[in-house]
């Protein structure tokens, strides 16, 4: 089966410790993303990657950390700087939106992050 | 900035009613957009639209896409109970090679039998 998957599906967590989200991708895609999304809210950009070994801020990176060191793994680290982490957050991954293909990006179940 | 805005934001309707969703959006290099289906966890995909005035259906589920007026309409027909799920409106933009994707507020649909 192919697919996107997240884990945890839930991560409780203490102010001022970081934690990592993983996202792993068997689909064979090139891009891959991070979103955030907070309640009433639509998704929003935290970090994307084209390419391995390669990734580019979004539109709301500051206190987020990531690595592309596999095609397949996309691993989002929510470190203490981040003022208010608690959300929803949701990995997608692309075939590579460039060379007249559209960005039509397929997501995974999400993690749900509570700090305490 | 890329906007793009939804309406309703919140939309409550008894079985088989019809229900028009909305998305409008201001954005630079308009490649296409794209609407998604949010039922507790991960969006999934319904349609992508590039060309203006071409519906896409699938099922009781279809939309439309105005260039000129810069808007979207997703259109659900005889409306059951699964149909309750956060609609979700992205524009894709981008004059390179990165498509990026602007996501709407979404709108909250509850169909109540």
């Amino acid at each position: 089966d192919g697919g996107i998957t997240q884990s945890p599906k839930y991560l409780f967590r203490k102010e001022g410790q970081n934690v990592t989200l993983s996202c792993e991708q068997n689909l064979n895609h090139d891009a891959m993303y991070w979103y955030r999304q907070d309640p009433g809210q639509g998704l929003r950009l935290i970090y994307y990657s084209q390419i391995v070994n390669d990734f580019q801020k979004g539109d709301i990176a500051e206190g987020y950390s990531v690595s592309r060191e596999k095609k397949e793994s996309f691993p989002l680290t929510v470190t203490s700087a981040q003022k208010n982490p608690t959300a929803f957050y949701l990995c997608a991954s692309s075939k590579f939106p460039g060379q007249g293909l559209y960005n039509e990006q397929f997501f995974g179940p999400g993690t749900r992050l509570t700090v305490l | 900035e890329d906007k793009v805005v939804q309406s309703p934001l919140s939309l409550v309707v008894h079985e088989g009613d019809t229900v028009t969703l909305n998305c409008s959006y201001e954005v630079t290099n308009f490649r296409s957009l794209l609407w998604y289906k949010q039922e507790k966890k991960a969006p999934t995909f319904l349609f992508m639209l590039t060309s203006s005035g071409i519906e896409k259906k699938s099922g009781r589920l279809s939309s439309i896409l105005d260039k000129k007026e810069l808007f979207s309409i997703l259109n659900i027909t005889a409306t059951q109970t699964g149909d309750s799920a956060v609609y979700l409106c992205a524009v894709e933009t981008g004059g390179t090679s990165y498509g990026k994707l602007t996501f709407g507020q979404g709108t909250i649909l509850t169909v109540h039998p």
